[in-house]
């Protein structure tokens, strides 16, 4: 079975240029997270899905980020404009329910270099 | 608000010898446990999880982990540590909604 995929894997990008990151769930997984992981922490959740709904955004920085999950499965988060500050590694997520025994899957994520 | 602390940055421990990485947790209700295992390059993998029951949990590649409700710890732990157990580690306890609250992670060193 395949697991969480996401693209690409790098990306290097000026400040204020835009950037987007794919997400491909795990099939049949209704529950999709994106985390943002900067160097020597651990990963804090920017914004959860249930299907195609948003059910927790409340840390995403909503002047320049954006999230959407079309149908329920593949997801896309984008920056624009980017800021230095941004360079993290992104981790998409996701997990079969929403429970709080359940256990979620991540990708592998993609490291964001903003210069 | 929930929150996790793993104290220890890096631990050394040599091959063959049992390591700990430690974790303490606060939350409000029943805690729900985990822990996950970062290699280079890669994506954070599943370890175990606590969720009620025995207080001993048995996860992937030999680890265990012990919750200890009175010191509000999950301490994870292997008998015999590998070279290849070389990783970063994170320990994380739940919410209700199932989003992950993470620790600042613990690097584990193995030398042969």
């Amino acid at each position: 079975e395949a697991g969480v995929v996401q693209s690409p894997r790098y990306k290097i990008i000026e400040k204020k240029q835009p950037v987007a990151f794919w997400c491909n769930p795990i099939s049949g997984h209704n529950t999709l997270y994106w985390y943002r992981q900067n160097l020597g922490q651990g990963p804090e959740l920017l914004i959860r899905y249930e299907n195609e709904e948003a059910v927790d955004d409340s840390q995403l920085p909503k002047d320049r980020f954006s999230a959407e999950r079309l149908k329920g499965v593949d997801s896309t988060l984008k920056i624009q404009p980017a800021e230095l500050g941004d360079s993290a590694v992104y981790l998409c997520a996701s997990s079969l329910g929403s429970g709080m025994n359940t256990e979620a899957f991540f990708g592998q994520g993609t490291r964001l270099t903003v210069v | 608000a929930q929150s996790v602390a793993q104290p220890e940055d890096q631990v050394n421990v040599a091959e063959g010898n049992p390591l700990t990485v430690k974790c303490t947790y606060s939350v409000s209700g029943n805690p729900y446990l985990f822990w996950y295992v970062q290699y280079p390059n890669r994506g954070l993998q599943f370890l175990l999880k606590y969720i009620t029951g025995d207080n001993l949990v048995k996860g992937s590649y030999g680890f265990e982990a012990e919750f200890n409700k009175s010191q509000t710890s999950f301490h994870l732990k292997k008998p015999s540590a590998l070279v290849s157990d070389s990783a970063l580690y994170f320990c994380a306890v739940s919410s209700r909604d199932s989003t992950l609250t993470f620790g600042k992670g613990t690097m584990l060193l193995v030398s042969p």
